[in-house]
């Protein structure tokens, strides 16, 4: 079945170190976002991909990177600059060249940093 | 002033209600989204709407672009309905492009039996 994989579900890491989560999907998809969900808050744009070896900031870019090396993959590094890296993480993923385009989200991957 | 707002926050309900959940936006929009989080985390979405109504099954989602609101439904509403019900805008964008969804804050709705 077509869909986007996050992984870990779970992850614990010490505060100064930098962690990269997971996003893969099997959908063809162009475009693939990366956003974080707080308690009480939207969930907001970290960064957004159109296609392989390109990729743009969202509205909370900072502390944040990511690489675009192949279609399916878009991994997200949460680096020791984050100053509250602690939240739930969401991967997702799109078709573009479309006005109106549904939207596939991965299951999440749940950071804490301790 | 958030660009989406959603409304009520929080809604517990018997089961067997009519639920309704309401989302108004400030900008010009291609879609709106109406998206479904569970307690685990993930989200599945539920209707894309740029005019109109749409249904599927018991949830029922209405678009009122000239008013820049949206409803969604939920008849014989059920305590497995029990979720975070999220909407969420594509702004437009001459010549289209992706540049993420804006989201609301979510409502969380429990349904009692």
């Amino acid at each position: 079945d077509g869909g986007i994989t996050q992984s870990p579900k779970y992850l614990f890491r010490k505060e100064g170190q930098n962690v990269t989560l997971s996003c893969e999907q099997n959908l063809n998809h162009d475009a693939m976002y990366w956003y974080r969900q707080d308690p009480g808050q939207g969930l907001r744009l970290i960064y957004y991909s159109q296609i392989v070896n390109d990729f743009q900031k969202g509205d909370i870019a900072e502390g944040y990177s990511v690489s675009r090396e192949k279609k399916e993959s878009f991994p997200l590094t949460v680096t020791s600059a984050q100053k509250n890296p602690t939240a739930f993480y969401l991967c997702a993923s799109s078709i573009i060249g479309q006005l109106n385009t549904e939207a596939f989200f991965g299951q999440g991957t749940r950071l804490t940093v301790v | 002033k958030n660009e989406v707002e959603q409304s009520p926050q929080n809604l517990t309900a018997q089961e067997g209600e009519f639920i309704t959940i309401n989302c108004s936006y400030s900008v010009g929009i291609s879609a709106l989204h109406w998206l479904q989080q569970h307690p685990g985390g993930g989200i599945v979405s539920l209707f894309m709407l740029s005019s109109g109504k749409k249904k599927h099954g018991r949830l029922i989602a209405t678009i009122n672009i000239q008013e820049k609101h949206s409803s969604l439904h939920i008849t014989a509403s059920h305590p497995r309905d029990s979720a975070v019900y999220i909407c969420a805008v594509r702004r437009f964008r001459a010549g289209g492009g992706a540049d993420g969804l804006t989201f609301g804050k979510g409502t969380h709705l429990i349904i009692q039996p």
